[in-house]
């Protein structure tokens, strides 16, 4: 079966520093790979989104990037954190357009 | 553009009773529609979906959905609530992108139940 994995889970970053958060997928290939955030208070947004290797789309502007250096790898980083990045970021997984998105367990990521 | 409205932001039921939680959308085609739990500090876990076919949708935990497009509702129902359903509960619908799909969410509607 397949599993969706994301690390660390919490981190508490000071304001400036870099951001690294890992996502890994098991048990399929190819898949469309998603990170979403969650404000306090607010909805789930996607951010990026991947249908392979190298493909990344953005689908909002910000002070983050993400990049997907293997088939099932998806990581999302910045180079300087700000206060507005605090928030709570799904890691998810598809098998193709139209197909159910399968979300990891989070990272809570507060920038102090 | 696709949107997703939850009209109750928090409800409160007794275990045992009856759970209905609202969803409408808005979308040009025939929408793929979703429902996730979240309990606190966790991932998104499906609940249930609707892609076509049967209205009444069945899902996981005993919960159900029934899509109406007249009404442009997928409403999440269940007969009868345990107290480890409290948790919050997010519409979504299911947007297309190139060669993905995306989740326009609703803001949740938070659970709680008293004993």
């Amino acid at each position: 079966s397949q599993t969706i994995h994301q690390w660390p889970a919490t981190l508490v970053q000071p304001v400036g520093s870099p951001l690294s958060l890992e996502c890994t997928v098991e048990g399929t290939s190819n898949p469309n790979l998603y990170w979403y955030r969650q404000a306090a208070g607010r909805g789930l947004q996607l951010l990026f989104y991947s249908v392979g290797i190298g493909q990344i789309s953005s689908e909002v502007p910000q002070n983050l990037s993400a990049s997907r250096p293997q088939d099932r790898q998806f990581i999302l980083s910045s180079k300087k954190l700000l206060l507005s990045d605090s928030g709570f970021y799904l890691c998810a997984w598809s098998g193709g357009a139209g197909n159910t998105i399968y979300f990891g367990e989070g990272s809570w990521l507060t920038v102090v | 553009a696709q949107s997703v409205t939850q009209p109750d932001i928090h409800i409160t039921v007794s275990e045992g009773a009856s759970l209905e939680l609202r969803c409408n959308y808005s979308y040009g085609a025939t929408p793929y529609l979703f429902w996730y739990v979240q309990s606190p500090g966790q991932g998104l876990q499906l609940l249930l979906k609707y892609f076509s076919g049967d209205t009444l949708v069945q899902g996981i935990k005993g919960f159900e959905a029934e899509f109406k497009r007249s009404q442009s509702s997928f409403n999440l129902r269940k007969p009868s609530v345990h107290w480890s359903d409290a948790a919050e509960y997010f519409c979504a619908v299911g947007a297309w992108l190139q060669g993905a799909q995306k989740l326009v969410f609703g803001q949740g509607t938070r659970l709680t139940i008293n004993p």
